[in-house]
Parts: structure tokens; sequence; C-alpha cells
């Protein structure tokens, strides 16, 4: 059981923008960096955002994250359907229980 | 270019022991950690664990603390991670993960393996 809450699936259409919550408390999300993976079918996770809304570099910038209080949101804008996978928060928290439940991302 | 490679397959009976490895190229091994993290059938995410690539210290989820063990070989820059005493409920794919060499609980990681299948079943 997670101590990170997240919504277990979100859909959308191609083009649209969907947003992906991440539900945690103050000493997860409250203290620390949250960071978003995106799980394509079959295959390893990739790091989608850091440091609550930084972007590596080759993420396209339609992926954005961002932080209040004690949660996060992943969003993606002009959805499109190699977007479909899961989608995962992480976040250090002393229970050691550091990535939410995941969100699996439909495009309709 | 960085790649980190990981053994193949495992399949194991309960109580016996399995260890994977994680090599690591493209990079100064030194300069970074791996965390070791899993995905039962179906499932979520579960970090297990890390292992400074400096220093060679490490951090454990507690429900693991007495099974797992994590080491290095810096001559071939191969991090392995042996888990023991195998439940069913350890049948996973194990990934190795790229991240800090000082800070465990950066939970950035920018570089992964592709994943080891471990199935424990008698």
């Amino acid at each position: 059981q997670s101590v990170l809450t997240q919504p277990p699936s979100a859909s959308g259409t191609p083009g649209q923008r969907v947003t992906i919550s991440c539900s945690g408390s103050r000493s997860n999300i409250g203290r620390n960096y949250v960071t978003w993976y995106q799980q394509l079918p079959g295959s390893a996770p990739k790091l989608l955002i850091y440091s609550n809304d930084q972007r590596p570099s080759g993420v396209p910038d339609r992926f954005s994250g961002s932080k209040s209080g004690t949660s996060a949101s992943l969003a993606i804008s002009g959805l499109r359907s190699d977007d479909e996978g899961d989608y995962y928060c992480a976040v250090w928290d002393d229970t050691l229980s550091v990535f939410g439940g995941g969100t699996r991302l439909t495009v309709l | 270019q960085v790649h980190l490679v990981q053994s193949g397959p495992e399949m194991n009976k309960p109580g016996a022991s399995v260890k994977v490895s994680c090599k690591a190229s493209g990079y100064s091994f030194s300069n970074f950690g791996i965390s070791w993290v899993r995905q039962a059938p179906g499932q979520g995410l579960e970090w297990l664990g890390w292992i400074s690539g400096k220093s060679g210290k490490t951090k454990f989820i507690q429900k693991l603390q007495d099974r797992v063990t994590m080491t290095t070989d810096t001559s071939t820059s191969t991090v392995y991670m042996e888990l023991r005493s195998l439940r069913s409920d350890d049948t996973a794919v194990y990934f190795c993960a790229r991240g800090s060499s000082v800070y465990y609980y950066s939970l950035v990681f920018d570089m992964w393996g592709q994943g080891t299948k471990v199935t424990v079943s008698s």
C-alpha cells in the first residue's frame, strides 16, 4: 500500500490535455521533490519530470509537472496515442514506500 | 552511450537464492549509484534499495533487510543484487536504475536496465 495516492486510470482523446494527480502528506511531498515516470507497455520506466517541474533533455514540453503543498500533478497536453501507458509519481518517504500506485492513461 | 544491461531470466524454487547483475557502460561508474526496483505481474513499481557506485554504501527497504544484499564490482562496473529465501511473492521483473552516488533518497533515475524476470515457483 503506497503512501502516495494516484487515480488508477485517466483518459483523453488525441489533442486533449489531461492531468494526473499524486496526493501525499507533509512527510513526503510536503518536504521532498517529486519525480514522474512513464512506463509504456512492455518497457522499462522512463524519467519524465524531476525536481517537481524539470524536464530532462529529450522530453517534449507537452509534459509538465507541478507541486503545491502535499499534492503534485503531471499534465500532458496535445495528447497522442503513443502517450498511452502507466504513469508513476515518486517521492522519498521514510516509510520507504516511494512510488505512487500508478495511473493507467488511455488515449481514446 | 549510457547502458545498463541486466542478466537473463531466472526461475527458482521457494527458499532458494537469486543473484541478478546489472552491467553499466558509457559513464564513470563511481559518479552514480544504482537503485533496484521491482514490478510484480500486473502491479506497480516497488523501490527495493540503493548502492553507491562511489562508496558501496547501501540502503534497503526494511521488509527485505534480512534477505537482500547489493554489491558492486568496480573492475567490471557491475552491480549485483542477491535475494535469499525466495518466496512466491518475490516473483517480479527486477530493474536496475541509475541515480545519485551519494543520496539514496534521490529518486531521479535517468537510465534503466531492461529488466530481469524472476519467477519463484515449486
